[in-house]
């Protein structure tokens, strides 16, 4: 569920499962989307991008799916390591507008 | 490519004085730059947008007088908190586009962690 105040949502997952991460955004007219990772302590590091005009995209382990009929953006990372676990915030644009963030999942990858 | 750093990375202060945040392109020059703050456990809130030589934009209820934004070169934009106080304790970022290279992607720097006594 969606994060309320002070809490996360908080996904838990065994190293070596798949992790799936889901984000729905709220402006139809965001054309452009992109995941970020942010560890403790640290600022939002890229991952992975997407623009409208697409559906999926892969990268190293990680694949982006974008469903605009239903304004959902999920990231999917294969085989989840420890180091894997951070902070996953999908953020939203259109144009060269400013980037909208979503209220970020904490995913927790246990050895 | 595409590095942006922040100094200080923490900065401990007393109420009522200023402190002055540093972001620099290290790669690339950035016409446009972000700050961003950050509470606990909350999502990036944004702030101003940073334009190189002109005023910056600040967003709806963010005090343009307390958050100074100089954007003075194409590598460095400062944010200064003037008369800080607890309330303006927080995690600061910031971050830019990447001129001329038909880009969205904005690239953050590490963060700064303000603290008011």
């Amino acid at each position: 569920g969606e994060s309320v105040g002070l809490h996360l949502p908080t996904l838990s997952v065994q190293e070596g499962d798949n992790s799936i991460i889901n984000c729905a955004y709220s402006n139809s007219a965001s054309d452009y989307f992109i995941w970020y990772k942010q560890e403790s302590g640290k600022g939002p590091q890229f991952i992975i991008d997407i623009r409208s005009n697409m559906d999926k995209r892969q990268g190293q382990r990680v694949t982006v799916l974008l469903n605009k009929t239903v304004k959902h953006l999920s990231l999917q990372i294969a085989a989840t390591q420890p180091g894997d676990s951070a902070v996953y915030f999908c953020a939203e644009t259109s144009g060269y507008s400013t980037l909208t963030f979503g209220k970020g999942t904490m995913l927790l990858v246990s050895p | 490519g595409a590095v942006v750093s922040q100094h200080p990375s923490r900065v401990i202060c007393k109420s009522g004085t200023s402190v002055k945040i540093e972001c620099r392109s290290l790669d690339f020059q950035a016409t446009t730059m972000f700050w961003y703050r950050q509470f606990p456990k909350q999502s990036l809130m944004l702030m101003a947008t940073s334009n190189e030589g002109s005023k910056a934009t600040y967003e709806q209820g963010v005090e343009k007088d307390k958050f100074l934004i100089n954007h003075a070169s194409l590598t460095l934009s400062t944010l200064t908190v003037t008369s800080a106080h607890p309330e303006d304790s927080s995690f600061y970022i910031c971050s830019a586009h990447a001129s001329g290279t038909g880009s969205d992607t904005q690239y953050f720097g590490p963060g700064t962690r303000l603290t008011v006594l």
